[in-house]
């Protein structure tokens, strides 16, 4: 079945860049939405954005100017990087796909703490 | 951008008890709506999508139904491992949205 793995850094300054990386395993990255979710501690779940058939890309308004998705098929791997991080961005990030081409979401990665802190 | 809300924010119940939980959208979606369940340290898993089709795995005890604007979230008969928050989400247009979250505790 398709599992999603998150790694990278529990720990960013703030104004630098939080990057993130998923590993997809049991599908292939050429297909789906590939997403990023993130909740804030206490907090409820934030879309960021996805990433389709490699190169299609749709943020969020908010983060539009801060987030980049990328996806490295020789690796079945995406990747999400903000800039510019500040304590609102200390959260819980989750990757996630649909396993179709809709945009709920039935495979989740176990999350990764990103804390936004000097 | 979509809005989303739920009610109740928080409700206790009892095992055995049929527990409703609505979500609204600020517009309609037709039946684009997904059903979450996240228990503390977890991530969600989907109970249900598009309104009321149940995610292979999901206990039957839970049902979607609605569409437009207004959808609910029925629990049958509600048991010690339902206790857990449920967000709703709509996938009609981007940024997809969730709703804020209902916390079920039993009692």
């Amino acid at each position: 079945q398709v599992q999603l793995q998150e790694s990278g850094p529990g720990l960013v300054k703030p104004s630098e860049t939080l990057s993130l990386t998923c590993s997809v395993f049991g599908a292939s990255i050429n297909n789906y939405y590939w997403s990023w979710i993130r909740q804030a501690p206490g907090k409820g779940l934030e879309w960021i954005g996805y990433i389709y058939h490699s190169e299609i890309t749709t943020y969020k308004p908010s983060l539009n100017s801060r987030v980049t998705f990328l996806v490295d098929a020789s690796k079945n791997q995406f990747s999400l990087k903000l800039s510019s991080v500040t304590t609102a961005d200390t959260a819980i990030y989750y990757c996630v796909t649909s396993k179709n081409d809709f945009n709920y979401y039935a495979v989740w990665g176990q999350g990764t703490l990103v804390t936004v802190s000097s | 951008d979509i809005q989303m809300t739920q009610s109740p924010s928080t409700l206790s119940a009892s095992v055995g008890d049929r527990v409703t939980i609505t979500c609204r959208a600020s517009q309609s979606i037709s039946s684009w709506l997904a059903w979450y369940q996240q228990k503390p340290g977890k991530a969600p898993q989907v109970l249900i999508y598009e309104a009321s089709s149940l995610e292979s795995g999901a206990p039957s005890r839970f049902r979607g139904s609605g569409s437009g604007t207004e959808f609910t979230l029925t629990i049958s008969s509600l048991q010690p491992d339902d206790s857990a928050t449920y967000y709703c989400q709509q996938y009609l247009s981007s940024p997809f949205t969730f709703g804020p979250g209902t916390k079920v505790d039993i009692k």
